[in-house]
């Protein structure tokens, strides 16, 4: 079972669409959880950290289930400039780097 | 504020030299991380520098592959007698420096072309 596994999508979708990403990790003893957002040949950027309760941000809201060790990503009111990859990133063992999922691929269409 | 900042942006050398990958992290950031990315595909981890720590090499594809952080700030990725598969954007990251688990922020990258 890879690290951290994400739909790679695309997710094609129009303008104001509800969409929801999920993604599973494999270690049970990770405790930071963020999604990141890269556009197209750029770096990736932090969207939002994902909280044991869950959290919101405007349209967006993380979930975290650690009972089945997965993470999801809802954003609401979809825009065009949402189209984006939307990378799952979980740490790995204690003092060691982030992983990275390989992306969901999002298209917001008018 | 300044972010983090890579030069040079873009690298065009021929199989088999030598190239040098420079990074400049936050100031006052801890933990510096390399990654690269090739055309499609996922963040591929290479080495992560931790304050005064030995480095976590455990990314580095091959033994071509080597990096330093001088000073715990600058640091430098090196790539000696490249190969077309190392042909990748390099993108360094770094961190306040909480056990591996705080935000990074990552420099634009440098995209390397090898012939």
């Amino acid at each position: 079972r890879k690290e951290v596994e994400q739909d790679p999508g695309p997710f094609n979708v129009p303008e104001g669409a509800t969409v929801a990403f999920n993604c599973t990790y494999s270690n049970s003893a990770s405790q930071s959880f963020f999604w990141y957002r890269q556009d197209c040949r750029k770096e990736p950027k932090l969207l939002m950290s994902v909280y044991s309760s869950g959290n919101e941000d405007g349209r967006f809201t993380a979930q975290l289930n650690r009972a089945s060790q997965y993470i999801s990503l809802l954003i609401r009111d979809s825009k065009l400039s949402d189209s984006a990859t939307y990378l799952c990133v979980v740490n790995g063992q204690a003092g060691t780097a982030l992983i990275f999922g390989k992306g969901t691929t999002l298209s917001v269409s008018s | 504020g300044a972010g983090v900042s890579q030069s040079p942006s873009n690298k065009v050398t021929e199989k088999g030299k030598d190239v040098e990958l420079r990074c400049d992290p936050i100031s006052g950031h801890t933990a510096l991380y390399w990654y690269r990315q090739s055309l499609g595909q996922g963040l591929e981890f290479l080495i992560y520098f931790q304050g005064n720590s030995a480095p976590d090499k455990s990314g580095l594809p091959s033994d071509r592959f080597s990096a330093e952080r001088t000073g715990g700030s600058v640091s430098t990725l090196t790539i000696q007698r490249t190969q077309q598969e190392d042909s990748a954007v390099y993108l360094c990251a770094s961190s306040i420096g909480l056990a591996g688990g705080d935000t990074q922020y990552f420099g634009p990258g440098t995209r390397l072309t090898v012939l």
